[in-house]
């Protein structure tokens, strides 16, 4: 079983400054996403990238693919209380189609 | 319905019980997937359908566990002799092709067994 490992789990920030999400694993994925998840709701997509070295951009969002597809990582710039939520971080394994979901982060953006 | 549809949105039980939870997934959607969500974790996969066979079962913890799409639409997940332990949120998702395409995700049913 391929294992996402996502860091910090918890991030509490004040408005307006940057932050960086990360998702590592020791295996390959073919495409790793992003999704975003409220209270009470579920998983949203933000984001797939499939190319080793791909950068995404999604207004203050940043997405990056690892040269060897293996780690990824999301930048906010000048964050915002809307972006408040848990980020997760999915690889979608080479061998099937399930989508292999990291702990998550927790973000929190104190106005 | 415009997204996935779940029902219950929660479900409260008594160890021991069955429960069925529901599924009704974007029309014309040929996959759907069943993920569970344990508090402060992301969710877990248990079971992939295409159409109306499990084209992936592995993720289903033990054999109180089943789930079925009899007309490859509408699909249930049931849990016979409810543990405390799966007390969780049932997450289903939908998509037009497998998961290299969008899964759309339900707001899941929260589970709790007493």
């Amino acid at each position: 079983t391929q294992l996402l490992e996502q860091s910090p789990q918890f991030l509490s920030i004040q408005e307006g400054e940057n932050l960086t999400v990360y998702c590592n694993s020791s295996s390959v994925f073919s495409s790793l996403q992003w999704y975003r998840q409220e209270p009470g709701e579920g998983p949203v997509l933000l984001v797939t990238v499939v190319t080793g070295g791909e950068v995404k951009k999604l207004k203050r969002l940043t997405f990056q693919f690892g040269d060897a597809r293996k780690d990824s990582s999301l930048h906010i710039t000048a964050a915002q209380p809307g972006d408040t939520g848990l980020y997760l971080c999915a690889g979608v394994e080479t061998s099937g189609s399930r989508l292999t979901f990291g702990e998550g982060t927790q973000l929190t953006v104190n106005p | 319905g415009a997204g996935v549809s779940q029902t219950p949105s929660n479900k409260v039980t008594e160890k021991g019980k069955y429960v069925e939870l529901r599924c009704d997934p974007i029309s014309g959607h040929t996959a759907l997937y069943w993920y569970r969500q344990s508090l402060g974790q992301g969710p877990e996969f248990l079971i992939y359908f295409q159409g109306t066979g499990a084209a992936d079962d592995s993720g289903l913890p033990n054999d109180r566990f089943f789930a079925v799409r009899p007309e490859g639409s509408v699909s249930t997940l049931k849990i016979q002799r409810t543990e405390r332990g799966d007390s969780a949120v049932y997450l289903c998702a939908s998509s037009l092709q497998g998961a290299k395409n969008i899964q759309y995700f339900g707001a899941g049913t929260r589970l709790s067994v007493l």
